[in-house]
């Protein structure tokens, strides 16, 4: 029941800005945007969530569009560490509200 | 605080025999999931608990697997017999509705590599 669609993979150049977008037009009142990512061989890693604001954290920074139907992951300054697989997913607030993983991003930082 | 802590690592065995995997979650967090990972499927959530005990299991592929939550920080997935096509990498991963970074963060493990021959 996946509720959100990203593009299967891109490519960055280090040093530059990633920008990862993520539709989600069907998004209810109540379910949050999370971003998790998964590094080869590593379990995934959560990086930012919101609900409605505009978010930033160390990792990285998320935008989401007024109407709430698409949001971007914005990895300020790539490095080749940030090559992995991101996903985008829709879900409640709490961990009730089970956290199911699509296929994402799979983003790759070349030198 | 060393993360969420499985074992073992990596695991090769023969079909129809017993596998266990354990996790030791984060000390205080409430949740206990594990999910499993293959190339066809993708990540898979399997079964989660809240407080030791089990709320949704679901996503537990059929009855050769099992998981118990005997106290708040240790959990084991069974697998009984194997079957080849349980070869995988199984998660688990722990979080808390009262954690400062906010429920449905949830903090993963490193993984166990399953094969089974």
């Amino acid at each position: 029941d996946a509720k959100t669609t990203q593009p299967p993979s891109m490519d960055c150049a280090e040093g530059r800005a990633a920008n990862l977008p993520c539709n989600h037009s069907t998004i209810s009142g109540n379910e949050y945007v999370y971003w998790y990512r998964q590094i080869h061989s590593q379990g995934p890693q959560y990086i930012i969530h919101g609900l409605k604001n505009n978010e930033t954290n160390e990792m990285a920074s998320l935008i989401i569009t007024e109407d709430r139907k698409s949001s971007t992951l914005i990895l300020p300054h790539a490095t080749l560490r940030d090559t992995a697989v991101y996903y985008c997913i829709v879900r409640g607030y709490y961990n009730t509200d089970k956290l199911i993983f699509g296929t994402g991003t799979r983003l790759q930082v070349f030198p | 605080d060393a993360g969420v802590i499985q074992s073992p690592r990596h695991e090769v065995t023969e079909m129809g025999q017993e596998v266990t995997l354990r996790c030791k979650p984060i000390s205080g967090h409430d949740y206990l999931f594990w999910y499993r990972q293959t190339m066809m499927r993708g990540l898979e959530l399997l079964i989660y608990f809240n407080n030791n005990v089990p709320i949704d299991d679901s996503g537990m592929p059929e009855d050769r697997f099992s998981a118990k939550m005997p106290n708040a920080s240790f959990s084991t997935l069974k697998i009984q017999p194997s079957e080849p096509r349980d070869s995988a990498v199984y998660f688990c991963a722990s979080s808390s509705d009262r954690a400062n970074t906010g429920a449905n963060v949830l903090t993963f493990g490193a993984g166990s590599r399953l094969t089974v021959l």
